[in-house]
C-alpha cells in the first residue's frame, strides 16, 4: 500500500513568493495532521482536520499559512508571502479514527522548504 | 499539561556500545499513547514502536528494547549492540487526544 505522499520533496523560492505543499494521506484514513520541523522549535502541529474539516489550526503560525482539504485525498498547506524564517520540513501524516481500535499516524517523507 | 521530555540532546557511542535513550512524559490522562520515531539523515520519520498505558510489558525487538514504567513516567528505549546505521535522531512522542507531544529528540552518533 502507498503511504502518505507529500509533494514537493524540496522547495526553494525566494521571499515574497506563494508556496503551495501538498499531501496524499493514506486511503481510508480520515484524520490528515500538517507538521513543521525547524531546529529552534522541534516538531509542532500546525493544524489538523477529521473528515476534511479543520479540527484544529491553532498551530498555524500567522495568517499567511492556510490549509485545505477538499476531498478525503487530498490536502494543501500554503504560505503566501513566504518568509525566510518559513524554512522548515513540512511533514503531512495521516491515521484513521473512529472504529477499529487505535491507529497511529503514518508520515509522509517531508517537504524540505528552503526560502531564500 | 501535556509534555516530553528527552534530556539527552545527543549520546555518542562506539559501534556495539548498549545505548538508552531516555524519555520522561507528563500527561493528566489515564489513557494515552507513548511512541519512539526515528529520524534517520535522510530526514524521514521512521515510526518504531507504539505503547498504551495499560501495557507495561517490557518490548524486545531484535536490537531494540523499550521500558515503559508508569509509575516513573518513563519510557526508555535501549539499543543493544549498536551499529552505524543506528545513527539518528530519535523523538520520543506522546499521543494525547489526537496530536502527538513530541519530544525535543536525542541525536544519537554511533562511531566505527
Amino acid at each position: 500500500d502507498a503511504g502518505v505522499i507529500q509533494s514537493p520533496r524540496h522547495e526553494v523560492t525566494e521571499m515574497g513568493q506563494e508556496v503551495t505543499l501538498r499531501c496524499k494521506p493514506i486511503s481510508g484514513h480520515n484524520s490528515l495532521f500538517w507538521y513543521r520541523q525547524t531546529m529552534m522549535r522541534g516538531l509542532e502541529l500546525l493544524i489538523y482536520f477529521n473528515n476534511n474539516v479543520p479540527i484544529d489550526d491553532s498551530g498555524m503560525p500567522e495568517d499567511r499559512f492556510s490549509a485545505k482539504m477538499p476531498n478525503a485525498s487530498f490536502s494543501t498547506l500554503k504560505i503566501q508571502p513566504s518568509e525566510p524564517r518559513d524554512s522548515a520540513v513540512y511533514f503531512c501524516a495521516s491515521r484513521r479514527t473512529g472504529t477499529g481500535g487505535y491507529q497511529p499516524q503514518h508520515f509522509g517523507d517531508g517537504t524540505r522548504l528552503s526560502i531564500l | 499539561a501535556q509534555k516530553v521530555t528527552q534530556a539527552q540532546t545527543e549520546i555518542s557511542v562506539v559501534e556495539k556500545e548498549d545505548v538508552t535513550l531516555d524519555c520522561v512524559y507528563e500527561t493528566r490522562d489515564t489513557t494515552y499513547y507513548l511512541f519512539w520515531y526515528k529520524q534517520p539523515p535522510s530526514g524521514e520519520l521512521v515510526f518504531l514502536i507504539r505503547r498504551n498505558s495499560f501495557d507495561e510489558q517490557n518490548e524486545i525487538s531484535g536490537r531494540y528494547s523499550w521500558n515503559f514504567q508508569k509509575s516513573t513516567s518513563s519510557f526508555n528505549f535501549t539499543i543493544t549492540a549498536s551499529q552505524v546505521v543506528d545513527s539518528a535522531v530519535y523523538f520520543c512522542a506522546l499521543d494525547s487526544n489526537y496530536q502527538l507531544i513530541w519530544g525535543a529528540g536525542t541525536k544519537l552518533i554511533i562511531k566505527p
